[in-house]
């Protein structure tokens, strides 16, 4: 069983739909979460970091963790095409070695 | 303004060669890794190091070596190419805490 586990879509969505990006994770010792993005043929960038569980807000995206159910969640408001791109949750227990799902390849469609 | 860098961009290499792929970082980041990613798999790390004269290994390391001679640099060596080992790979650094990684713009490795 990978330690962090990722639906790899695609997923489809018109422009200005509300997106759910999930993921979920089995080593009950992460205490980080974070989202990356990655666009074709480019390195993943850094989207939300969060620490233990909770929510948290920057613009369009919001973050959310449930430790009690090893849940790992991102919402897309208004999505639109430029969302289109491959997002990655990534989760580390502290000592910065980070373990990544396999991604989620989303397309918004104009 | 501070970078990640990765050469080459794309290499094509013989089965049983030695290969080595650059990584060099402007950040001042401790902390420096190197990922490869496949279809299905995601990212796996290779190995990383926290600082000059560290290294470790990661959870695909066999077939590769890395060397922590100065901060900027984490050069990244397959002994002898197979492969198994064509793939994107991708160089990251951070300075840890709540900073998460810098990624490079990776190299695209096809070993025949």
């Amino acid at each position: 069983q990978k330690e962090v586990e990722q639906d790899p879509g695609p997923l489809s969505v018109p422009e200005g739909a509300i997106v759910s990006l999930n993921c979920t994770y089995s080593n009950s010792a992460f205490q980080y979460f974070m989202w990356y993005r990655q666009y074709s043929r480019k390195g993943p960038e850094l989207l939300m970091y969060t620490y233990s569980s909770g929510n948290k807000e920057d613009g369009r995206f919001t973050a959310q963790v449930d430790k009690s159910s090893k849940y790992i969640s991102l919402f897309i408001r208004d999505s639109q095409p430029s969302d289109s791109a491959t997002y990655l949750c990534a989760s580390h227990t502290g000592g910065f070695k980070t373990i990544f799902g396999a991604g989620t390849r989303l397309f918004v469609k104009a | 303004d501070a970078e990640i860098t990765q050469s080459p961009r794309h290499k094509i290499t013989e089965t049983g060669r030695q290969v080595t792929l650059a990584c060099h970082q402007t950040w001042n980041h401790n902390n420096m890794f190197w990922y490869r990613q496949d279809l299905g798999h995601g990212l796996r790390l290779i190995h990383y190091s926290y600082g000059v004269q560290d290294t470790n290994k990661g959870e695909v390391s066999d077939g590769y070596s890395v060397s922590r001679s100065n901060t900027e640099d984490l050069p990244l060596t397959l002994e002898s190419a197979a492969s198994s080992q064509t793939s994107v790979y991708f160089c990251a650094s951070s300075p840890g805490g709540s900073y998460g990684y810098t990624f490079g713009s990776g190299t695209r490795l096809t070993v025949v």
